[in-house]
This record gives structure tokens, sequence and C-alpha cells, in this order.
């Protein structure tokens, strides 16, 4: 089974901190994805890598940005941390040889930045 | 035109009976076709997949797809009051991720 863990469940910020989330996966997949998830509008894609030290924006990378400096590890990172940013934030890892492109959340991170 | 649509619902069934849901997309390229279960507060959870023209079926659950007229259906048999969550239909047009529409609220009663 693929397991992806995200280093927190909840957090509370204030604005202007800069925050990271961290999201690490243990089935080797090159494609790794930051989403947030808000009432009304769904899933929407932050940021993408589809390997190490790569990255691709997504739909919504305004004040968001990323590392991925090993495999199995995927972070966003809040630079200055926004109310409007409270939201929950999804990771997703996805492989291509046997799913065919499903991906593979985390548990969530619910942020509240005050 | 949203490139993943779904009625979001609520979709009211009782319990036993046959719940279907409805997925249409834009794009006629795309490959592969996914559904989620998110139960409220938690991250969505893979229920199947389907990538060729027909059914597929998986226990209570079968996907249908119709690559002409771009949709995707979930049917869940024997509903039960577990099944109520939100069901998001994901699409796989090429790009490396996928496309999600917004979800259908399922509400099993008892």
């Amino acid at each position: 089974d693929v397991k992806v863990t995200q280093s927190s469940r909840y957090l509370v910020k204030r604005t202007g901190e800069k925050v990271f989330l961290e999201c690490v996966q243990d089935m080797d997949h090159e494609n790794m994805f930051w989403y947030r998830q808000d009432p009304g509008l769904g899933l929407r894609l932050i940021y993408f890598s589809y390997d190490v030290k790569m990255k691709e924006k997504g739909d919504i990378p305004e004040g968001y940005s990323v590392s991925r400096e090993k495999k199995e590890r995927f972070s966003l990172i809040l630079e200055s941390a926004s109310t409007n940013q409270t939201s929950m934030y999804l990771c997703a890892s996805m492989g291509l040889e046997n799913s065919g492109g499903a991906q593979y959340f985390g548990p969530g991170t619910r942020l509240l930045v005050l | 035109q949203k490139e993943v649509e779904q009625n979001s619902g609520p979709l009211s069934v009782p319990e036993g009976a046959i719940a279907s849901l409805n997925c249409t997309y834009s794009d006629r390229g795309s490959q592969s076709f996914f559904w989620y279960r998110q139960y409220s507060g938690k991250s969505p959870e893979l229920i199947m997949f389907i990538y060729s023209n027909g059914d597929k079926e998986d226990g209570r659950f079968t996907a249908q797809l119709n690559k002409a007229s771009q949709y995707v259906s979930l049917l869940i048999r024997d509903s039960q009051p577990s099944d109520s969550a939100t069901y998001l239909c994901a699409v796989h047009t090429g790009r490396r991720a996928l496309t999600f529409g917004s979800g259908t609220r399922l509400q099993v009663q008892p």
C-alpha cells in the first residue's frame, strides 16, 4: 500500500510567519503534488514536482514555493503567511508504472492563519 | 466550461438502493479516469480507475466510461450509510497532474 504522510494534521500560524509543510511518500514515486482544498472551490493545484529538484507551477502558485531535495520528500513553503491561505493542504504522490496516473493523498494539514 | 464537471448534490438515496454519480469532461484526449471518495474532514481516497470504454466492477462499485459522449459514472450498489461522502471524479489528460471535479455529495438515508 502506498503511504503518504504529512508533517502536521493541524497548524496555527500568525500572519507574516514562514510556514513549512512537509510530505513524505514511501513508494519511490517520481511525481508529487501540493493542493489546497476550500469549500466550494474544490481541489486546486499549487505546485508539483516530477523529479528531484524539478518543480512546476500549478494553477495557484502565488504566495507559495516548494522544495524537493530528495525523491521521497516534497515541501510546501508559505513565504509570508496570510489569512487567505487558511485552508486544507493536501499532498499527493503518483507513480505511473502500475496505476496509470492514480494519485494517492496524504491525510492533509488544516492550516489556520490568524 | 469546466474541464471536469459534476453535480454538487446532495444526492440522496435510501439504504440498499443504487447510487449513480456522473461526471463529464471536456478534453477528448483524456486517457484515464478515477473516482475518489472523501469523507468530511478527511483526504480523498482512491476507489477505482478505468481506462477503456465500458464497465469495470469492483465489489459494490461499478465505473462506466463512454469516451464518445465524454462521461464517466460510478454506480454504488446496495448503498450503505457509510457510503455517505463526497465523490470526486478525476481525469488524466496527459498533463502530469490529474484534473479534479468539484465533487458530488452523496447521502444514504438509513
